[in-house]
């Protein structure tokens, strides 16, 4: 079947960690995105890909890094740097400019 | 003003009644409208994709987009429980940016 693959489900992080959450995408897309989902915020942008070995920051970028060395996967870090990193994080991915995007299931990360 | 507003609600029906959501946005760029749907610790999957003015139906699902009044809505028929979700609109510009902007999703509880 195709589509968007996050792991895992649910990460737990020390303060002071950093931590990667995994997203892989087998719809043959060339951009991809990760968000964060606050209750009460919607989704905000984090960072972007619209190719491989490029990708630019969204709104809420600080703290956060990412790597686009395969079309397939675009791992998301959450370094120490991020204040208030407990979340929903979702990856999405799409087809190109004016196409919709199809997002994974999500992982929850809560800082312990 | 931000770029997307949808009330977040939420709102509660009883079982078979139409549901009726909305969202207004402000940048006349945007040419691409869509409505996904969200369960609980889920990621969101699109329901409907529009481009043009006027009304597309998929079933019980209407979405309604109105590009002078800036102002686009989604209808249930016959809502059913199974619809309890939290509902996004999400938009894309016309131009060459593939960025979703989002609104913060309305969340929908559905009475039997």
């Amino acid at each position: 079947d195709g589509g968007i693959t996050q792991s895992p489900k649910y990460l737990f992080r020390k303060e002071g960690q950093n931590v990667t959450l995994s997203c892989e995408q087998n719809l043959n897309h060339d951009a991809m995105y990760w968000y964060r989902q606050d209750p009460g915020q919607g989704l905000r942008l984090i960072y972007y890909s619209q190719i491989v070995n490029d990708f630019q920051k969204g709104d809420i970028a600080e703290g956060y890094s990412v790597s686009r060395e395969k079309k397939e996967s675009f791992p998301l870090t959450v370094t120490s740097a991020q204040k208030n990193p407990t979340a929903f994080y979702l990856c999405a991915s799409s087809d190109g400019p004016k196409t919709v995007a199809f997002f994974g299931q999500g992982t929850r990360l809560t800082v312990v | 003003q931000k770029e997307v507003e949808q009330d977040p609600g939420p709102l509660s029906v009883p079982e078979g009644a139409i549901v009726s959501l909305n969202c207004t946005y402000s940048n006349s760029a945007f040419q691409y409208f869509m409505w996904y749907r969200q369960y609980s610790r889920k990621g969101p999957e699109l329901l409907m994709y529009t481009y043009s003015s006027g009304n597309k139906e998929d079933g019980r699902f209407t979405a309604q987009v109105d590009k002078s009044s800036k102002y686009i809505s989604l209808f249930i028929r016959d809502s059913q429980p199974s619809d309890s979700a939290t509902y996004l609109c999400a938009m894309i510009s016309g131009g060459g940016n593939n960025r979703l902007a989002f609104g913060k999703g309305n969340q929908v509880v559905v009475i039997p």
